[in-house]
């Protein structure tokens, strides 16, 4: 398997106009995470899906941000309108079951300027 | 609240000397801890993982401990190689009780083996 697969793998915008990151996760893994991370804060969760749908949001930080699992091998994660404060590495990861191991995807470097 | 400490956040050693990589975490309550490799740029490849019921994990040079009543794991590399340069950040899972579990992340350490 190629692994969790991301794009694009950078990104940079400007402030108010609307990105949005993909996700290809391992085949067969049933859950995918959306992770951001960054300097000051590290990794934080954001949302996680259970076979195709999400189940804990509580990581989203406003209601700008919103993601999607349209099918067992692909998901979205959307910034409308972005914001300087946005820009961070987005990972996505996925796993078999759980508690178990997850896999990460390479990344996605945001910039909003 | 799970919190993951990782100290020292950098550290800089000769090519060839043993070191060990610190991680500590707050509930003892936990189902299994995660050992990641980041490079600069790249997303986290996992290098061990070690059940709570388990005491260490050995993978290559790489050997991965596990003290619940201390609240503690260390990932210990032998024979540190310029290779080895990346941020390790350990990863907490809590008790499993049915549905997914949020890990908790330390903020990593960043080494660097100089050649």
């Amino acid at each position: 398997d190629a692994g969790v697969i991301q794009s694009p793998r950078h990104e940079v915008t400007e402030m108010g106009q609307e990105v949005t990151l993909r996700c290809k996760p391992i085949s067969g893994h049933d859950y995918l995470f959306w992770y951001r991370q960054t300097m000051m804060r590290g990794l934080e969760l954001l949302i996680y899906f259970n076979n195709n749908v999400p189940i804990d949001d509580s990581g989203m930080p406003e209601d700008r941000f919103s993601a999607k699992m349209p099918n067992a091998s692909f998901s979205t994660l959307k910034i409308q309108p972005s914001e300087p404060r946005d820009s961070a590495v987005y990972f996505c990861a996925s796993s078999l079951g759980t508690p178990s191991e997850q896999y990460f995807g390479p990344g996605t470097r945001l910039t909003v300027t | 609240k799970q919190e993951v400490t990782q100290i020292p956040a950098a550290l800089s050693v000769p090519e060839g000397e043993n070191l060990v990589l610190n991680c500590s975490f707050t509930d003892s309550a936990i189902y299994n801890l995660q050992w990641f490799r980041q490079d600069p740029g790249k997303g986290l490849t996992s290098l061990l993982l070690i059940q709570s019921s388990q005491r260490e994990q050995t993978s290559g040079r790489l050997n991965a401990s596990l003290d619940k009543s201390s609240g503690r794991s260390t990932l210990y590399i032998a024979a540190s190689q310029p290779g080895d340069s990346a941020t390790y950040l350990c990863a907490v899972s809590p008790r499993y009780s049915g549905g997914y579990q949020k890990v908790t992340f330390g903020t990593g350490t960043k080494l660097q083996v100089i050649p």
